[in-house]
């Protein structure tokens, strides 16, 4: 099945910084989605982007399906930014595969 | 538009028992999805149903079994629960087209004793 990867495992930032998450894949995907996992479990979308740039906010994502690799920007972070960065991607249906996550550290 | 709710939230059970989570998608969404979260292997896939039927199925034992209802309501069970089977399970659901932004609920805790 296909494997999904992302970088760094661990981040740590102060206040304001800029910051670069990598999600690479090992094969075409029709579906790729950003979530961040808040503190109580759940998973919330950030963006679904298969191909392309897509912004919001402070947060933006672009996919280079050919290359196979999406990253994620944020941008000004803050405190409540902190947590679980999971990037999924699905070549099937609605049957995603996760990546190991990125844990993101905001420091005041 | 109300999002993806799933009962309970929090569950203990014991060995041998078994157990039922419920999810309940977004209004109009025929989709639901079910994973697993654990600290040793992450996320993963359990099993889709869409209009009732079972699309796709991970890589799970077969104690692990879902449905779905008509009103897209969807059901899962784990039967002889084992210590390992303690988890976060999450339930996504998605609009009509095959493949689809995925909408998770808050999930489910299990804890196996």
């Amino acid at each position: 099945g296909i494997q999904v990867e992302q970088s760094p495992p661990d981040l740590i930032l102060q206040e304001g910084a800029n910051s670069t998450l990598r999600c690479n894949f090992s094969d075409s995907v029709n579906n790729l989605q950003w979530f961040h996992q808040n503190p109580w479990g759940q998973l919330i979308n950030l963006f679904y982007i298969p191909s392309g740039t897509k912004q919001n906010g402070r947060l933006s994502a672009t996919t280079v399906a050919t290359e196979r690799y999406s990253l994620l920007y944020i941008s000004s972070s803050q405190t409540t930014d902190s947590g679980v960065y999971f990037c999924a991607v699905t070549n099937a249906g609605n049957m995603l595969t996760f990546g190991g996550g990125t844990r993101l550290m905001v420091k005041p | 538009k109300a999002g993806v709710t799933q009962t309970p939230r929090y569950l203990i059970k014991t060995r041998g028992q078994q157990v039922t989570l419920s999810c309940s998608p977004i209004s109009g969404h025929r989709s639901v999805s079910w994973y697993q979260q654990t600290p040793g292997q992450g996320l993963q896939f359990l099993f889709e149903y869409f209009s009732e039927t079972q699309r796709n199925k991970g890589n799970f034992p077969g104690r692990f079994s879902g449905r779905q209802f008509s009103n897209s309501r969807s059901e899962m069970n784990v039967s002889t629960l084992e210590l390992g089977d303690s988890a976060l399970y999450l339930c996504a659901s998605s609009g009509p087209v095959k493949t689809d932004t995925q909408y998770f609920g808050p999930g489910t805790r299990l804890t196996v004793l």
